[in-house]
């Protein structure tokens, strides 16, 4: 299994509402990215996750809260979200072991397309 | 910092022709690796090619190649015989050593004609 699996495929909120994206990967990796990427511009890093712990946090503000349940796993939890934070959410994975390991190719799920009212 | 640059943000190929996307970047650094990553429109970022920053072969995949120059920071793709297939974004991207920030260009929408 070499795929990175996201849920939803759409998501349409209002800016008081408390809502989840999901990732998913069974590929052993250990360490787990979230990138946020506007209309015709590249990825930008939200968090990275290492061995399931949080590792980078791109100075992203709190109304999003990640979240590692385990390997396999990384959440998006959103709250309070403005019409701006419209946007394509993706989830990547690498592998995490050896010096270099994490130098190894970034593996991307199709990405969740959140819409803010 | 690390800078990615793509200066062609729009290009066009005829089927079956060849096609050249530039990338340069710049880096301090001496140990990193260079990718281009392919975005169709269905959304799912793939990677194309990978380099590894101490290697001076050019790394090739099929109909895909690059042409790697260290000392110039250059890293551009070359696509043989286009495909409708390869319709897509492209993102050129750079990964220093010990790092987990993949640091990407604004990306060459490449359109092939049929």
């Amino acid at each position: 299994d070499t795929e990175v699996t996201q849920t939803p495929k759409h998501l349409v909120m209002g800016m008081t509402n408390k809502k989840s994206l999901k990732c998913e990967q069974h590929m052993g990796h250990r360490a787990m990215y979230w990138y946020k990427q506007k209309a015709k511009k590249p990825p930008e890093l939200m968090f990275v996750y290492s061995y399931e712990k949080l590792s980078i946090n791109e100075s992203v503000p709190s109304r999003f809260s990640p979240e590692c349940p385990n390997s396999s796993l990384l959440n998006l939890h959103l709250h309070a979200l403005q019409p701006e934070d419209s946007a394509l959410y993706l989830c990547a994975s690498s592998q995490e072991e050896g010096f270099a390991a994490h130098l190894d190719e970034q593996f991307f799920g199709p990405g969740t397309r959140l819409t803010v009212l | 910092a690390q800078t990615v640059t793509q200066s062609q943000p729009e290009m066009s190929v005829q089927e079956a022709e060849t096609v050249t996307l530039s990338c340069t970047y710049d880096t301090s650094e001496n140990n990193y690796y260079l990718f281009w990553y392919k975005q169709p429109p269905s959304r799912q970022m793939i990677l194309v090619i990978r380099q590894e920053a101490y290697k001076q072969q050019n790394a090739t995949e099929n109909r895909f190649s690059v042409n790697f120059q260290k000392a110039a920071k250059s890293f551009s793709l070359k696509i043989s015989d286009s495909q409708l297939g390869d319709t897509a974004m492209y993102f050129c991207a750079f990964i220093g050593a010990g790092s987990y920030q993949l640091t990407f260009g604004k990306g060459t929408k490449l359109s092939v004609i049929p």
